[in-house]
C-alpha cells in the first residue's frame, strides 16, 4: 500500500529549467525524508524535515514541510542532467521506511 | 569502511532454483534491513535485524524466503524456489540505533542492491 502520494510520476526537462515535485499523505508525520536514487543504484538520503513549515536547503534543491507536516515539495532551480534520478519521499516508523512510488525525472542537455 | 556491500551485483537463475544474497552493513551499525524494489516502485520493507535477532518480517516475505544474521554482522537473505515474481532489486541497508533515552536512528544507508532475474 502507497501510503505517500508521488506527482508528477514522470518529469522530462530541458537543462536550465525549474521544477517541483510533491509528496502528499492523510496521515500526519513525525519527519519525513527525500531521497535520491539512480539507475542500478540504492537510494540516498537527501535530507530529513521534522517541523511543519521547515525549509531546507540543499544547493539548487529546496525542500519544505507543509505546515500541517502532511505533505512536501521538493524544488530544483536550473536543473542540470546530473539532476537525473528517481526522487522518493520516505516516511519512517520505528526504524522501518515507507517509500512512495517516486518522481523519475530526466534532464536533458 | 566502504558503506554497505552487496553481492552478487547481478543474479540470473532458472524459475524453481534457490538463490541467496549477502549483505555487508557498515560495521559500527546495529540494524540491517533488507527492502524489495520492483520497476516503477519505491522500494517495500522486507525485514529488519537488530544485531542477531530478526524483530520484524513484512507479510510480503512469504515462506519461501529466509534471511539471518548470524553474529549480528552479514546477512543473508535465501529464496527458495524462485518464481518470475520474485525478478526484483533487493536492497540492503544498516543504520545505528539507540534506545536511551528515546529511540534514534543515525546513518542509515543503502547499498547498490541484488538485481535479480528470474528466467
Amino acid at each position: 500500500t502507497q501510503l505517500l502520494e508521488q506527482s508528477p510520476q514522470f518529469l522530462s526537462i530541458q537543462e536550465g529549467e525549474n521544477l517541483t515535485v510533491y509528496c502528499n499523505s492523510s496521515s500526519v508525520f513525525s519527519s519525513l525524508q527525500w531521497y535520491r536514487q539512480e539507475p542500478g543504484e540504492g537510494p540516498v538520503l537527501l535530507v530529513t524535515v521534522v517541523t511543519g513549515g521547515e525549509v531546507k536547503k540543499l544547493k539548487r534543491l529546496t525542500f519544505q514541510f507543509g505546515d500541517a507536516r502532511k505533505d512536501s515539495s521538493l524544488h530544483i532551480t536550473a536543473a542540470q542532467p546530473g539532476d537525473t534520478g528517481l526522487y522518493l519521499c520516505v516516511r519512517s516508523t520505528l526504524g522501518r521506511l515507507y517509500f512512495g512510488r517516486g518522481t523519475q525525472l530526466t534532464v536533458w542537455p | 569502511d566502504t558503506g554497505v556491500s552487496q553481492d552478487p551485483r547481478h543474479k540470473i537463475t532458472k524459475r524453481g532454483q534457490n538463490v541467496t544474497f549477502r549483505c555487508d552493513p557498515i560495521s559500527e551499525h546495529n540494524r540491517l534491513y533488507w527492502y524489495r524494489q520492483t520497476l516503477g516502485q519505491g522500494p517495500e520493507f522486507l525485514t529488519y535485524f537488530q544485531n542477531e535477532a530478526q524483530l520484524e518480517k513484512s507479510r510480503l516475505l512469504s515462506d519461501r524466503f529466509s534471511a539471518e544474521r548470524p553474529k549480528g554482522s552479514f546477512s543473508t537473505l535465501e529464496i527458495q524456489r524462485t518464481e518470475q515474481g520474485d525478478s526484483a532489486m533487493y536492497l540492503c541497508a544498516s543504520s545505528l540505533v539507540r534506545t536511551r533515552p528515546y529511540l534514534v536512528h543515525y546513518g542509515y544507508t543503502f547499498g547498490s542492491g541484488t538485481r535479480l532475474t528470474v528466467v
